[in-house]
């Protein structure tokens, strides 16, 4: 059974560089059937994509956060990381890995259990 | 950008039939999406490219797709699917989310 857990800093300070660390267990990240995701959702509100990494490392991110946002993986962790610079108080939120299954038009099928952010000084 | 547009709340009494739309320009030309999310959970995908359920979803769970909107359905509706769903498409590659609709089981 696949899993996703996200882990990184619970608060950073604004204009700071957020990074974020999603672990997979259960499964391989270089599997050719899936995409790994980051969305994130503000406290009492609605869920945003982020952006997701597929084959061979490319990527590619909502338009909306395109020039601060980065998404990479490291194989020998099996880990899928976000990279998100210059975060502002509109950043906090709860971030959540998802694996995206292809065969299933890439929707996002399992989902980590989220990490909170706060953007404050 | 793609606009969905969900009603914010829906109600409905235990076992009766709940309809959750959700609305966007030639939405049926797109695959749509549900998920739900139970206060303090993660979602969880509960209909993908528009009808068909993951493995380990009831079958009271439904979902059509046409014209300019998609629908999830829940026949004989249960406490425990009282939660927000969401309904996503994919469009220029990039995803959009509808704002949600809370469920609420009366």
């Amino acid at each position: 059974q696949v899993q996703l857990q996200e882990s990184g800093p619970g608060l950073v300070e604004p204009l700071q560089t957020l990074s974020l660390t999603c672990t997979v267990s259960g499964g391989s990240i270089t599997s050719g059937t899936y995409y790994w995701s980051w969305l994130r959702q503000p406290a009492g509100k609605g869920l945003e994509y982020i952006g997701r990494i597929y084959s061979r490392r490319s990527a590619n991110y909502n338009p909306s956060l395109e020039s601060r946002v980065s998404i990479s993986e490291d194989t020998s962790t099996n880990q899928i990381s976000l990279t998100m610079t210059s975060v502002t108080a509109a950043d906090t939120a709860v971030y959540y890995c998802a694996r995206v299954r292809q065969q299933y038009s890439d929707a996002f099928d399992i989902w980590g259990q989220g990490t909170m952010v706060t953007v404050s000084s | 950008s793609y606009q969905l547009t969900q009603p914010p709340s829906v109600s409905v009494s235990p076992g009766q039939t709940a309809t959750i739309a959700c609305s966007g320009d030639n939405l049926g030309d797109k695959y749509s999406y549900w998920y739900q999310q139970r206060p303090g959970q993660s979602p969880v995908l509960v209909i993908y490219q528009d009808i068909k359920r993951p493995s380990g979803i009831p079958e009271r769970f439904s979902g059509s797709n046409s014209g300019n909107a998609a629908t999830l359905t829940i026949s004989g509706t249960q406490a425990m699917d009282e939660a927000d769903y969401y309904c996503q498409v994919w469009d220029s590659s990039t995803v959009f989310f509808g704002g949600g609709t809370k469920l609420t089981v009366l």
